[in-house]
């Protein structure tokens, strides 16, 4: 069975510029999620999805970063325009229930973004 | 103070050798603990969840202190393969969130 995949695996721009990161969960995954962790942070949490609803989206840092799951797949986060700061590795997760109920996360390898 | 404390390390140990992680979370309404497992620039992997009454799997025990909201993770005889970040994560209030410390670093050494 295939895990979390991401892309792109790095991801290198300017500031001011756009970038859109894509996560695939697990086939079945209803619940996906998004952590980012930056320099010399622990991993904090972004948001939530149950199929295409936003479940939870309390960790969103400000309105730059936008998330969308259309059609309760595959979900994708903007960030537009990128700062400085938000350099950092994005982590997406999903999980077949939820968590609260005792089902695991998995993690996909990241997505490591470097905004210059 | 961070929700969820711990040392960062690193903690270099020789093979074979008994460690053990402590870490602390604030929030006494936390449900859910776990230990994930972090090898470099890979993505986190659950190790174990940890439960009330502590548990084992192998090498590896885990154990949770309710009164005192701190969590112990012990790995036994280490190998060299144990060489990775340890991220103690709590699940406050039964929701969907993880909450992830910083991380211990374990370098096991011939």
């Amino acid at each position: 069975e295939a895990g979390v995949t991401q892309f792109p695996s790095h991801s290198v721009i300017e500031k001011g510029q756009t970038v859109t990161l894509r996560c695939d969960p697990i086939s079945g995954h209803d619940n996906l999620y998004w952590y980012r962790r930056v320099m010399g942070k622990e991993i904090k949490f972004l948001l939530h999805f149950v199929k295409e609803s936003k479940q939870d989206e309390s960790g969103m840092p400000n309105n730059r970063f936008l998330a969308e799951r259309t059609g309760g797949t595959y979900s994708t986060l903007k960030v537009q325009p990128a700062e400085l700061e938000d350099s950092g590795v994005y982590f997406c997760a999903s999980s077949q229930g939820q968590t609260g109920e005792g089902y695991e996360q998995y993690f996909g390898p990241g997505t490591r973004l470097t905004v210059t | 103070r961070k929700e969820v404390e711990q040392d960062p390390g690193p903690f270099n140990v020789p093979e074979g050798a008994t460690v053990a992680f402590n870490c602390t979370y604030s929030n006494s309404a936390s449900q859910s603990f776990f230990w994930y497992r972090q090898d470099c620039r890979k993505e986190p992997k659950l190790l174990m969840s940890v439960y009330s009454s502590g548990n084992e799997d192998g090498r590896f025990t885990a154990q949770l202190n309710r009164a005192s909201q701190y969590i112990s993770l012990l790995i036994r005889d280490s190998k060299l393969s144990d060489s990775a970040t340890y991220l103690c994560v709590v699940n406050p209030n039964a929701g969907n969130m993880l909450t992830f410390g910083g991380g211990t670093r374990l370098m096991v050494k011939p």
